[in-house]
């Protein structure tokens, strides 16, 4: 089984500290993908990654960075959290071709304050 | 852009009936096309992919089919069961771009026993 795994479920961080969400696969996708998922907005994608080292913005990467230093890690990084970012993260991977299904991680809580 | 919509936003229905779950999108140049169910507070799992060159794709209670031309796809579920309820999203994936899904805004199912 596909196992993308979120490193926490649940997170409370303070207005201008720096936030660190990590993500592993286990499938050698070359795909990994950082959404954040808000009331009446959906599933909006921050950034995505096609390959070590390699990142491309998404719809909404204002206020984020991220890193991919192995094939099976993807970073999501808050430089400055703000009441805003307070969200539902989503991390994903899938293959770059053939069957390009997507797997989710179990989603992470991010409560700025 | 690709805009993906779902209709309708929420559905509640008795135990045992059967029921279709629609997804309309824009732009007909898509890669794939994937369906996914969400329990509150949880992460995405994957329930269907289907690829562009397909009309439809089964599993189990749940058939998927994909019409490109009329940029329509929807999701059956045969004999609702109390634990079908959750939320399900549809989710187009872009050719030539590492398959980033655009998301609609999803369907809230609540079967009732």
């Amino acid at each position: 089984d596909v196992k993308v795994t979120q490193s926490s479920r649940y997170l409370v961080k303070r207005t201008g500290e720096k936030v660190f969400l990590e993500c592993v696969q286990d499938m050698d996708h070359e795909n990994m993908f950082w959404y954040r998922q808000d009331p009446g907005l959906g599933l909006r994608l921050i950034y995505f990654s096609y390959d070590v080292k390699m990142k491309e913005k998404g719809d909404i990467p204002e206020g984020y960075s991220v890193s991919r230093e192995k094939k099976e890690r993807f970073s999501l990084i808050l430089e400055s959290a703000s009441t805003n970012q307070t969200s539902m993260y989503l991390c994903a991977s899938s293959f770059d071709r053939g069957p390009t299904e997507a797997f989710f991680g179990q989603g992470t809580r991010l409560t700025v304050v | 852009k690709q805009e993906v919509t779902q209709i309708p936003a929420a559905l509640s229905v008795p135990e045992g009936e059967n029921l279709v779950l629609n997804c309309s999108f824009t732009d007909s140049a898509i890669y794939n096309l994937q369906w996914f169910r969400q329990d509150p507070g949880k992460g995405l799992t994957s329930l269907l992919l289907i690829q562009s060159s397909q009309r439809e794709q089964t599993s189990g209670r749940l058939n998927a089919s994909l019409d490109k031309s009329s940029g329509r796809s929807t999701l059956y579920i045969a004999a609702s069961q109390p634990g079908d309820s959750a939320t399900y999203l549809c989710a187009v994936g872009k050719n030539n771009a590492g398959n980033m899904l655009t998301f609609g805004g999803g369907t809230r199912l609540m079967v009732k026993p």
